[in-house]
């Protein structure tokens, strides 16, 4: 088994502020992904990748940007925090690159904007 | 492009009620389907899969089955608990292609006990 840990759990950011997430899993999976969730909206992709160094613009890129410096490791930066923002932001991977196997998913980033 | 739909925004349910959450996809070529549960404060936990028509996935007294006939893939429970209350996703995993996991927009079940 292995496991996502996401960091931090709770985080709360400044007007106009850059903010970083981090995502590290121990599962030796090839592709990783972060997600935003808003109350309603279900699970928007914001960026993915396949391997070490590739990245992959979602459909919710504008206002993001990511890293992948090692396989294990995912990071998100939020480039200037919203007013009033808040959401849950999500990491996930998965084996390979196809579409058949399921995608395991961290506890999540509450992000708070004041 | 690639969809998943999710008719049910939110579900309500007596405990021993029977539940049906409807999922439609649209896809080209021949994908797979899924079911997600997520608990308040946790990610989306995988709950079963099925990739070819017929094919019924099922998990913790949750199944579904896998229609290409019809591009569904609902969920059902014969009677479900106070513990099945969660935000349910059905998704889709074509098999080409990098971005290729496509996520409903979830229904949200509360079971009254």
């Amino acid at each position: 088994g292995g496991i996502i840990t996401q960091t931090p759990k709770f985080l709360i950011g400044q007007e106009g502020q850059k903010l970083t997430l981090k995502c590290q899993q121990n599962f030796n999976h090839d592709t990783m992904y972060w997600y935003r969730q808003d109350s309603g909206k279900g699970l928007r992709l914001i960026y993915y990748s396949i391997t070490e160094n590739d990245l992959q613009k979602g459909d919710l890129s504008e206002g993001y940007d990511a890293s992948r410096e090692k396989k294990s490791s995912f990071s998100l930066t939020v480039t200037s925090a919203q007013k009033n923002e808040m959401a849950v932001f999500l990491c996930a991977s998965r084996p390979g690159t196809g579409g058949y196997a399921e995608q395991f998913f961290g506890p999540g980033t509450r992000l708070t904007v004041l | 492009g690639d969809s998943v739909t999710q008719t049910e925004g939110q579900v309500a349910l007596s405990e021993e009620d029977f539940l049906t959450i409807h999922c439609n996809y649209s896809a080209s070529g021949y994908p797979a389907l899924f079911w997600y549960v997520q608990y308040p404060g946790e990610g989306p936990q995988f709950l079963f899969r099925a990739s070819r028509d017929k094919e019924k996935g099922s998990s913790r007294g949750f199944e579904a089955t896998y229609n290409k006939e019809t591009t569904s893939f609902h969920l059902q429970k014969a009677s479900v608990q106070e513990s099945d209350s969660a935000v349910y996703y059905c998704a889709l995993g074509a098999y080409t292609g990098y971005q290729n996991f496509y996520f409903g927009k979830g229904t949200s079940l509360t079971v009254i006990p």
